[in-house]
């Protein structure tokens, strides 16, 4: 199946710093991928809905400031944690898009951030 | 809105015992329904689907029957192995988007032990 790829696996930071982690599809255009934030014990939830092209479509409670996405291309997105804070500690996990109706949806491995 | 619950784990089996992991959904209608699997360190899978009532998605042992009269989807396997421990995640399609969001139940950890 199709392959998606996320960078870096593990990052740990220091509070106040910034974290970009990208998402790529290694072998298929993704016009839309998505952000979902996993806590521990709980189940993912969905951040925002990235558009190649476009501005990101933020889920209701997420901090668009906070966590900016940008899809600049049909195989990348990233998601950068501004000014992070141990409370944003977490497992992430992109999704991207197979194009075309119905395109099955394919995970990234996921990136563990931790804010010291 | 939609909306799916799994039984909470974790579940610890010894190789070879049968698996049920239950999920029941709220919706609207008759959505399609997921079941993803989450390997140690890896990203979710797909591991199977049922896009309509009384459809049984199956792949790797694994079965489910989506039963619109009980609003579940249970997951199950009859003899189920080491190489199955994993996190096992229950979802259904955001069906207000055409862009293939889905919701996602709180995931329910197998261990199983030789």
């Amino acid at each position: 199946g199709a392959v998606v790829s996320q960078h870096p696996s593990r990052v740990i930071c220091k509070s106040g710093t910034s974290v970009k982690i990208e998402c790529r599809s290694l072998d298929f255009q993704a016009t839309t991928m998505f952000w979902y934030r996993q806590f521990p014990k709980q189940s993912l939830m969905l951040m925002a809905t990235s558009n190649e092209g476009s501005k990101a479509t933020y889920e209701q409670g997420v901090e668009k400031d906070k966590f900016l996405i940008n899809h600049a291309s049909l195989t990348l997105s990233t998601l950068t944690v501004t000014s992070a804070h141990p409370e944003d500690s977490s497992f992430y996990i992109c999704s991207a898009r197979l194009a075309g109706v119905g395109g099955e949806l394919f995970f990234g491995e996921g990136s563990r951030l931790t804010v010291l | 809105g939609d909306s799916v619950t799994q039984m909470e784990g974790p579940v610890t089996l010894s190789e070879e015992a049968f698996l049920t992991i239950n999920c029941t959904y709220t919706a609207t209608g008759y959505p399609s329904l997921f079941w993803y699997v989450q390997y140690p360190g890896e990203g979710l899978q797909l591991l199977l689907k049922a896009t309509k009532a009384d459809d049984k998605g199956s792949n790797k042992g694994f079965e489910a029957t989506y039963r619109k009269e009980t609003t579940s989807f249970h997951l199950e396997k009859g003899s189920v192995q080491v190489s199955d421990s994993a996190v096992y995640f229950c979802a259904l399609p955001d069906r207000g988007s055409t862009l293939g969001r889905l919701y996602f139940g709180r995931g329910t950890q197998l261990t199983v032990w030789p």
